[in-house]
């Protein structure tokens, strides 16, 4: 089945130690979008790349950088975690031709 | 400032009944409409989108898009206990990236058995 993978799914991480997390798709889409999600909130978008254009969003913090080595990686680097990164980190992609966007399943990041 | 307002609920509904879920966005010249549903700890999940005004219907499903009240909502029949999650609309802007969505922060359905 044609999905989007996130790995890990669960990540703990200390007070400033560098930490990646990763998205993968068998969708083929052009479109991937990184989210920050925390609870009872809408998700955030953090960047979004049309094939290897990148778009930052203007409120996204230095702190979280992004890789897309090819159509199906894409990598969230953040360099120094603080306790306010600690959230759910969603992963999606859409296809040009529309904007519907498919989540994977999530990193529920947890920072100590 | 680009908003999409949803009431966090939750919104209570016996089983069998008819849910109406609501949202408003602030921009009238918006091009595109998400209904995702969110099931607590796990990812959104995509459920329909609506670009023209009026309704559309798919399943036990009703979008239904007025731009210019500038709101959309999303009609749930013979709601099931299985229907308990938060949904969350989501907008592209007019002057955004045609791929770039704006989330609101969701409202929560409890069906009641």
């Amino acid at each position: 089945d044609a999905m989007v993978i996130q790995n890990p799914r669960y990540q703990v991480t200390q007070f400033g130690k560098p930490v990646t997390l990763s998205c993968s798709q068998t969708l083929n889409h052009n479109v991937m979008y990184w989210y920050q999600q925390k609870s009872s909130q809408a998700p955030k978008l953090l960047f979004h790349y049309y094939d290897k254009d990148f778009n930052n969003e203007a409120d996204t913090p230095d702190n979280f950088q992004s890789r897309r080595p090819n159509t199906s990686f894409c990598f969230l680097d953040i360099r120094s975690p603080g306790l306010g990164d600690a959230a759910m980190y969603l992963c999606a992609t859409g296809p040009p031709t529309s904007n519907e966007q498919f989540f994977g399943p999530g990193t529920r990041l947890t920072v100590l | 400032q680009k908003e999409v307002e949803q009431n966090s609920g939750p919104l209570s509904v016996p089983e069998g009944a008819i849910a109406s879920l609501n949202c408003t966005y602030s921009d009238r010249g918006s091009q595109s409409f998400f209904w995702y549903r969110q099931y607590s700890g796990k990812s959104p999940e995509l459920i329909m989108f609506i670009y023209s005004n009026g309704d559309k219907e798919d399943g036990r499903f009703t979008a239904q898009l007025n731009k210019a009240s500038q709101y959309v909502s999303l009609l749930i029949r013979d709601s099931q206990p299985s229907d308990s999650a938060t949904y969350l609309c989501a907008v592209n802007f007019l002057g955004d990236s045609s791929y770039k969505l704006i989330f609101g922060s969701g409202t929560r359905l409890l069906v009641r058995p």
